[in-house]
């Protein structure tokens, strides 16, 4: 079972922020927090990924906050190639990855 | 190039049929992961794989067969398609379990 809650969807305007929130209310201390994106038909795309300090890289940051138990990916200027569904997935050291439902973000014109 | 690819991407079969489905990833990965995705149920593990000869069952392995015989390669096979089976089929591989995993652009199968 996914161990995430994510909204089922979500608009954001062209070239502002998108902020994508995660629940993990129930996260252990050594589970990391992962985010992948599904653009239509393709294969899901790593994002970004943290264990418990923010994490920022080319594409997007990752805000864990501090007791842990929800998590926000943040697109700083959203364009409509973000157009996909979003997953926030928890994982430790021998899991596998478990999809849940997303969040299917559409960046609006 | 460098990367993960899977063959066929669109492959019709009939029921009762043995289908292999491909992957290979040029990074020398340990970890390989076959995942198929339906409408409904998002994606679910098959199988995974964290070394060459190393194979286990992931969420939803029934009717399907695995093997892992070089580090790069690892196929998936339907012994004996149905048309439950009908699915988008992804292969992922990763350098550890809890590190960045990459996906192919998926296997489109039908079974008629």
């Amino acid at each position: 079972d996914a161990k995430t809650t994510q909204p089922p969807s979500m608009d954001c305007a062209e070239g502002r922020a998108a902020n994508l929130p995660c629940n993990h209310s129930t996260i252990s201390g050594n589970e990391y927090v992962y985010w992948y994106r599904q653009i239509h038909s393709q294969g899901p795309q790593y994002i970004i990924h943290g264990l418990k300090n923010n994490e920022t890289n080319e594409m997007a940051s990752l805000i864990i906050t501090e007791d842990r138990k929800s998590s926000t990916l943040i697109l700083p200027h959203a364009t409509l190639r973000d157009t996909a569904v979003y997953y926030c997935i928890v994982l430790n050291y021998g899991q596998n990855f478990v999809f849940g439902p997303g969040t299917r973000l559409s960046v609006l014109p | 190039d460098a990367g993960i690819t899977q063959s066929p991407r669109y492959k019709i079969t009939e029921t009762g049929r043995q289908v292999t489905l491909m992957c290979h990833q040029t990074w020398s990965h340990s970890y390989m992961f076959w995942y198929r995705q339906d409408l409904g149920h998002g994606l679910r593990l098959i199988y995974y794989s964290a070394a060459a000869d190393i194979t286990d069952k992931g969420e939803v392995p029934d009717g399907y067969v695995v093997s892992r015989s070089k580090t790069e390669n690892f196929p998936l096979t339907l012994e004996s398609a149905t048309r439950s089976q009908t699915s988008v089929y992804f292969c992922a591989s990763s350098e550890e379990v809890v590190t960045e995993a990459f996906f192919g652009q998926g296997t489109r199968l039908t079974v008629v």
